[in-house]
């Protein structure tokens, strides 16, 4: 069992490039979510989805795009990176309520 | 609306010693409360939480945490502390069954426990 897959692991871009991060998982989870993670700052919520079509909000959304065309996959679109977007960043699955989120091992993301 | 604040950005401890990490929330509806650990260069992993029922929750690695809901605490502890306890901690916190928004985690800012030499 794979559980939740980002890739790449790693990247660079240059101000005002696009990328996509990828999200995989191969739980059947309805739930996913990314989130951004920097020093001192915990994780906070990017955006997140409750099933496919379904996506949504989260805490600090400016300048990502997501969208949820199937149950496995929740890609994470970087419109134009900035140097304020570094950072490392994670995608999460869950069936919902109590059962907590599986997280993935996550992106490091450097905007120079 | 939910927060999560943990006590303490840094705990050392001696191994063989009591580890306590601290978490307070807040949340307008019964919540489920989650502890979580991030070694470094790594994702996060499920320690234990609590949802409904029994208020002292084990997780693996010999950690536990008890809910107090007059006190909105959910503090992890651990006996002793070994060597391989050294990793971030994050406590979150959900809204409960029924509340709207029980799908959105909101974490607290970690607590790094590194070991006392």
């Amino acid at each position: 069992n794979a559980g939740v897959t980002q890739t790449p692991k790693f990247q660079v871009l240059k101000t005002g490039q696009s990328m996509t991060l990828q999200c995989a998982q191969d739980m059947n989870h309805e739930y996913m979510s990314w989130y951004r993670q920097d020093p001192g700052m915990g994780l906070r919520l990017i955006h997140y989805s409750v099933g496919a079509g379904i996506t949504d909000q989260g805490e600090v959304p400016n300048g990502y795009n997501v969208s949820r065309s199937t149950t496995e996959d929740f890609p994470l679109r970087l419109l134009s990176a900035a140097p304020s977007q570094t950072s490392v960043y994670f995608c999460a699955s869950s069936y919902g309520t109590g059962d907590g989120y599986t997280f993935g091992s996550g992106t490091r993301l450097t905007v120079v | 609306a939910q927060s999560v604040t943990q006590l303490g950005s840094h705990v050392s401890v001696s191994e063989g010693a009591l580890v306590l990490l601290r978490c307070n929330y807040s949340s307008s509806v019964p919540p489920y409360l989650f502890w979580y650990v991030q070694y470094p260069n790594q994702g996060l992993q499920l320690l234990l939480k609590y949802t409904t029922g029994a208020t002292l929750v084990k997780g693996i690695n010999g950690f536990e945490a008890e809910f107090k809901k007059s006190e909105t605490s959910f503090h992890l502890t651990k006996p002793s502390a070994h060597m391989s306890d050294a990793a971030e901690y994050f406590c979150a916190v959900s809204e409960g069954v029924s509340g709207g928004s029980n799908y959105k985690l909101t974490f607290g800012k970690g607590t790094l426990l590194t070991g006392k030499p």
